[in-house]
């Protein structure tokens, strides 16, 4: 299985730069995803790393070490309509290719 | 448009009655699963299905069954619903290929479960 540690909550100002970790320990790693979640709705796929490194997209980024258990989730120029719960979610080689997810950390964006 | 959808989207019930969540796909994803989401806890899932006739438990099965005699749908059933079983509900699919790929899910809009 996995253990999955994100913080539980952060807070941010409009314009910023905020960056979300995620800790992880599993037995065999195969791949990290980060989802958004606006609050009463779906989560919606962000991003996927299974390499090392920093993987961007527009202004979300999403980096990825292996050998620390460890990515982050850069948001840049931060909008009041990214508040909302990040999830961080682990997937393992046992061969069902599911992820597991974090509890998530809620963003809160102030003006 | 491709999408998840799911049914009821609010629901208040009493302890003891049956009740069922239903979940389409229109996406022919063979994956399928349900997860419940309560405050602290994340995203918890329930059961899921690899493809027609095919269910696994997932982490927190006690309390539900599904099946899977379609593709496209995937029922949620509580026999008899418990209190500690309100929560938020989410139903999800992939392609196979997509879950092996890049792993991406394709949400339902949740089904909000109160039970008395």
């Amino acid at each position: 299985g996995q253990n999955i540690d994100q913080p539980t909550e952060m807070t941010a100002t409009e314009g910023a730069i905020v960056q979300i970790n995620c800790t992880y320990q599993t037995s065999g790693f195969n791949g990290l995803f980060w989802y958004q979640q606006h609050a009463g709705e779906a989560p919606t796929f962000l991003s996927y790393n299974v390499l090392d490194g920093l993987e961007e997209k527009g202004r979300f980024s999403s980096f990825l070490s292996r050998s620390k258990g460890y990515s982050y989730l850069l948001l840049k120029e931060l909008q009041m309509k990214d508040s909302a719960s990040y999830l961080c979610a682990v997937r393992d080689r046992g061969g069902s290719y599911i992820p597991t997810f974090g509890r998530g950390t809620s963003l809160i964006v102030h003006p | 448009e491709a999408q998840v959808t799911q049914n009821p989207r609010y629901l208040i019930t009493v302890t003891g009655k049956k009740l069922t969540v239903t979940c389409s796909q229109n996406m022919n994803h063979e994956y399928m699963s349900w997860y419940r989401q309560d405050p602290g806890l994340g995203l918890r899932q329930i059961y899921y299905s690899m493809n027609v006739e095919v269910t696994d438990k997932g982490d927190v099965p006690e309390g539900y069954k599904v099946s899977r005699k379609e593709k496209r749908n995937f029922p949620l059933i509580l026999e008899s619903p418990s209190p500690n079983q309100t929560s938020l509900y989410f139903c999800a699919s992939a392609s196979l290929q997509g879950l092996e790929g890049t792993g991406e899910l394709f949400f339902g809009e949740g089904s909000r479960l109160t039970v008395l």
